[in-house]
């Protein structure tokens, strides 16, 4: 089944405290990215990647780390998580960015607290 | 950064009733315009992908227009059903990056 996962769906965890949110997908899609999504500010872009190696910030990269060894995996680190990164966070993929043309897929959700 | 609108924030209609809404956005400063649908405890789905003005697209009840000229987008849906019930959010591709509007939640009561 072509799928985004995302590991884990909940997190509770203490400010300062590392963590990685991982990312797969197994469609063989160049483009991924995360998003979090805060009530009333809708879905906003952290990072991106075009393909492997290739990575750029999004609109709100403060605070977050991704990295993009393999073409699957999109993993995103919190170095040093505060609590104003609580939130809801999606990774996402699609074949290409072709130009935004192409649809995106997303995976499941990560649902963060940081105390 | 590309701001993206969509109004209203929250409709409530009948089952049954035809409703639309809107995405705004500055004119022709951006390279797709995508609709997502996004239920509860769901992850966000892909409705329509439109680039050119005057795209119209369509699937089941649910259609979408176009128009870059003016800077905006409506979404429709006919005859409206429960399992409608979700988040329709829009977005702007723009030099590689997606920017989202804020959403608007239709509730269907049966």
């Amino acid at each position: 089944e072509a799928q985004v996962t995302q590991n884990p769906r909940y997190l509770i965890t203490v400010t300062g405290k590392k963590l990685t949110v991982t990312c797969s997908q197994n469609m063989n899609h160049e483009y991924m990215s995360w998003y979090r999504q805060d009530p009333g500010l809708g879905l906003r872009q952290i990072y991106y990647s075009m393909n492997v190696e290739v990575t750029d910030k999004g609109d709100v990269p403060e605070g977050y780390k991704v990295s993009r060894k393999e073409k699957r995996n999109f993993p995103l680190i919190l170095e040093s998580p505060s609590p104003n990164q609580t939130s809801l966070y999606f990774c996402a993929s699609s074949l290409s960015f072709a130009s935004g043309g192409n649809e995106q897929f997303f995976g499941p959700g990560t649902r963060l607290t940081v105390l | 950064i590309l701001n993206v609108e969509q109004s209203p924030q929250s409709l409530h209609v009948q089952e049954g009733d035809s409703t639309n809404f809107t995405c705004s956005f500055p004119s022709s400063n951006f390279y797709a315009l995508h609709w997502y649908r996004w239920e509860t405890a769901k992850s966000p789905e892909a409705l329509f992908v439109m680039t050119l003005n005057g795209d119209e697209k369509k699937k089941g009840r649910i259609s979408a227009t176009l128009n870059t000229k003016e800077g905006y987008s409506y979404l429709y849906i006919k005859g409206s059903q429960p399992e409608d019930s979700a988040t329709y959010l829009c977005a702007l591709t723009y030099f590689n990056k997606f920017y989202f509007g804020s959403g608007t939640k239709l509730n269907v009561k049966p």
